[in-house]
């Protein structure tokens, strides 16, 4: 199995905090993405990474912020969390670009905002 | 807009039996498509793809087929396993933008004894 791993797995929190989630690789792998889960959606991207400090917006990054500092970190910011944020948050690592390479998952965070 | 959909959000079919998932796309730029498996509580796992430059892959029991013109895929799993119970999410690429794969609903496959 990949090596990455997410933190928190759960996590309460209420309207209008900030929360941070931190995904964890130990593959050296250049690129890594944030995905939210919610039913009849599937998997959609929020933001990825390309490189330390290089980093881009997905379909649905409104909300959100993320920083890579350093290549084996990505993190995932809401700067004020609201209900609809409440969903399943993936992080996942690939090689190289998603077109022609694999993407491991993580474990997942599962974070309700009330 | 979902740009890949997967219609049916559950099947149920029994052991040794063939299972076929579908997914249908709406870009024509997609030209590498994937399907991931999902158990509870775990992250989805790479199960197998396919470029548009070809119309069939098969890895063991599972074989993917792609029909460009309809813009449609299918999964088939054969012969079906209760291990095999999961959700399959199907997802797509294009090159011109290789960063947004985009997926599906998914599919909860239940194999029964």
């Amino acid at each position: 199995d990949a090596g990455i791993t997410q933190s928190p797995r759960h996590k309460v929190t209420e309207t209008g905090t900030p929360v941070t989630l931190r995904c964890h690789q130990t593959e050296n792998h250049r690129y890594m993405y944030w995905y939210r889960q919610d039913p009849g959606h599937g998997l959609r991207l929020i933001h990825y990474s390309y490189g330390v400090k290089d980093t881009d917006k997905g379909e649905v990054s409104d909300g959100y912020s993320v920083s890579r500092s350093k290549t084996e970190d990505f993190l995932l910011t809401l700067e004020s969390a609201t209900s609809s944020q409440t969903s399943v948050y993936f992080c996942a690592i690939s090689e190289g670009g998603s077109s022609y390479n694999e993407q491991f998952f993580g474990p997942g965070t599962r974070l309700t905002v009330l | 807009d979902q740009q890949v959909k997967q219609n049916s959000p559950s099947l149920s079919v029994q052991e040794g039996r063939i299972s076929i998932l579908n997914c249908d796309y709406t870009n024509s730029m997609f030209d590498y498509f994937l399907w991931y498996k999902k158990y509870p509580a775990e992250g989805p796992t790479f199960l197998i793809s396919i470029s548009s430059i070809k119309d069939k892959n098969e890895d063991g029991r599972f074989t993917v087929f792609l029909n460009k013109s309809a813009k449609h895929l299918s999964l088939h799993i054969v012969p079906s396993q209760p291990g095999d119970s999961a959700v399959y999410f199907c997802a797509a690429s294009a090159l011109y933008n290789n960063n947004d794969m985009r997926f599906g609903a998914g599919t909860r496959l239940t194999v029964k004894p």
